[in-house]
């Protein structure tokens, strides 16, 4: 069964301080899987997408990786910030017979405190 | 501009009563999409519109119908309605249909509460 499961469910950390965020999926076939950061009140929007081939992608103080060979993907947040806190959620690509569809996690609630 | 509005942002309303939330999208995209995000905020594909090509996810209510005049609005009309309705409604359209390779863009969501 396609599933993607976020860890931890949620996470209080000190503004200034690192934190990494973890997704294992069991989608096959992978094809790629992106993050999405989610504002209190807002709609999901798109951090960054980690294709089959890559390892490591930064975007700002945001850094994805993903394991495809032990099927982990990790979102490490550098130097926290107040406005960091909100949800961020993992979603894979799995290919079937009718096509292709997006299995989303349940994401990770980050509040960053002063 | 913002690329996916929908409206109301906030829906409150009687158990039976029927309701609608309407969307629209200025990006161009041919899919649009609803999804659920219920209280634990896990987001849950209702429907997804493509090209005209209507996907319904099978664990829906017949209650809940999309209508989409074009390709950039798609509504979704609620009848009858009940007390584990109330969530927050999301709009999204995509360039293509159901890859990460093609990033959701959402709307800032409907919360709707059945009183």
């Amino acid at each position: 069964k396609n599933q993607v499961e976020q860890s931890p469910q949620s996470l209080i950390i000190l503004e200034g301080k690192n934190c990494t965020l973890q997704c294992n999926y069991t989608v096959s076939p992978f094809s790629n899987l992106r993050w999405y950061k989610q504002d209190t009140g807002r709609g999901p929007v798109s951090l960054t997408i980690m294709t089959f081939s890559e390892n490591t992608k930064s975007n700002g103080r945001y850094t994805a990786t993903l394991d495809a060979d032990t099927k982990q993907s990790s979102l490490h947040i550098t130097a926290s910030q107040l406005s960091d806190s909100a949800s961020y959620i993992c979603v894979v690509s799995a290919a079937n017979q009718a096509g292709t569809a997006l299995i989303f996690g349940k994401g990770t609630t980050l509040s960053v405190s002063s | 501009d913002t690329a996916v509005s929908q409206t109301p942002k906030y829906l409150v309303t009687q158990m039976g009563n029927d309701k609608s939330i309407k969307c629209e999208q200025n990006l161009g995209h041919d899919t649009m999409y609803w999804y659920k995000q219920d209280s634990k905020k896990f987001l849950k594909i209702m429907f997804s519109y493509n090209n005209k090509e209507l996907i319904i996810n099978e664990t829906v209510p017949n209650r809940f119908s999309p209508k989409s005049p074009d390709k950039a609005h798609l509504n979704l009309h609620i009848n009858s309605l009940e007390l584990g309705d109330s969530a927050v409604y999301f709009c999204a359209s995509s360039q293509v249909h159901g890859t990460v390779s093609s990033p959701l863009h959402f709307g800032n969501g409907t919360r709707l509460t059945v009183t």
